[in-house]
């Protein structure tokens, strides 16, 4: 059975740094594009970024572009989130999630179970 | 990236029909046939429901089917039942290479 564990998620102050950690299992985790995608408390869901099977497209989300990286390790099954310059804004379960088929985000047909950030001082 | 636009909430009896729109520009929606939509029980992650418009994953019910109509794409759920109580989010691949979610409309079943 297919299955996405995350991973990293806390507390930080305002202008801090926290890696987000995303496990793979079930399936051939190097030829899906990944996904994050985060929701704050009581909001609605936001796409955060994206990264191709083979790490050649990465996309991203105005609101965390340049503050954000998305990566990952095929060989591990692993994806990662590394965020610096965190906002109180940024406060959200994060999710990782699969894309059915394509090389960039339009369907996503695996979730996680999602990893909570509360950036506050 | 502003989000599509859906109505917050819409509710409807065991058994009848409802249906969410999703209100996208010429930018994403009535760009491409690539609309998604979820369904997102309280405390749980969100399930893929219907993509590109109007295909549903194995295991989802034939209750739910998608539709489109310029920049516009619909969610209509027919014999509802009291499972299908829910937040329902559509999305929509742009023209930017990014992905935008709607606001997310909680289905109510009276």
């Amino acid at each position: 059975e297919a299955q996405l564990v995350e991973s990293g998620g806390g507390l930080v102050k305002p202008g801090g740094s926290l890696r987000l950690s995303c496990a793979a299992s079930g399936f051939t985790f190097s030829t899906y594009t990944m996904n994050w995608v985060r929701q704050a408390p009581g909001k609605g869901l936001e796409w955060v970024s994206s990264i191709s099977s083979r790490s050649n497209f990465k996309y991203y989300a105005d609101s965390v572009k340049g503050r954000f990286t998305i990566s990952r390790d095929n060989a591990q099954n692993s994806l990662y989130l590394q965020m610096n310059s965190l906002r109180a804004d940024d406060t959200a379960v994060y999710f990782c999630a699969r894309e059915r088929q394509w090389s960039f985000p339009v369907a996503f047909d695996i979730w996680g179970q999602g990893t909570m950030v509360t950036v506050s001082s | 990236q502003s989000a599509l636009t859906q109505p917050p909430s819409v509710s409807g009896s065991p058994g009848q029909s409802v249906t969410i729109s999703c209100t996208g520009t010429s930018s994403d929606v009535g760009s491409y046939n690539r609309v998604s939509w979820y369904q997102q029980p309280p405390g749980t992650a969100p399930k893929l429901m219907i993509y590109e418009v109007s295909n549903r994953p194995s295991g989802v019910p034939d209750r739910f089917s998608g539709s489109k109509s310029g920049n516009t794409a619909s969610l209509t759920i027919s014999g509802l039942q009291a499972e299908d109580e829910a937040d329902y989010y559509c999305s929509s691949y742009t023209t930017s290479s990014t992905l935008v979610f709607g606001g997310g409309t909680k289905l109510t079943v009276l």
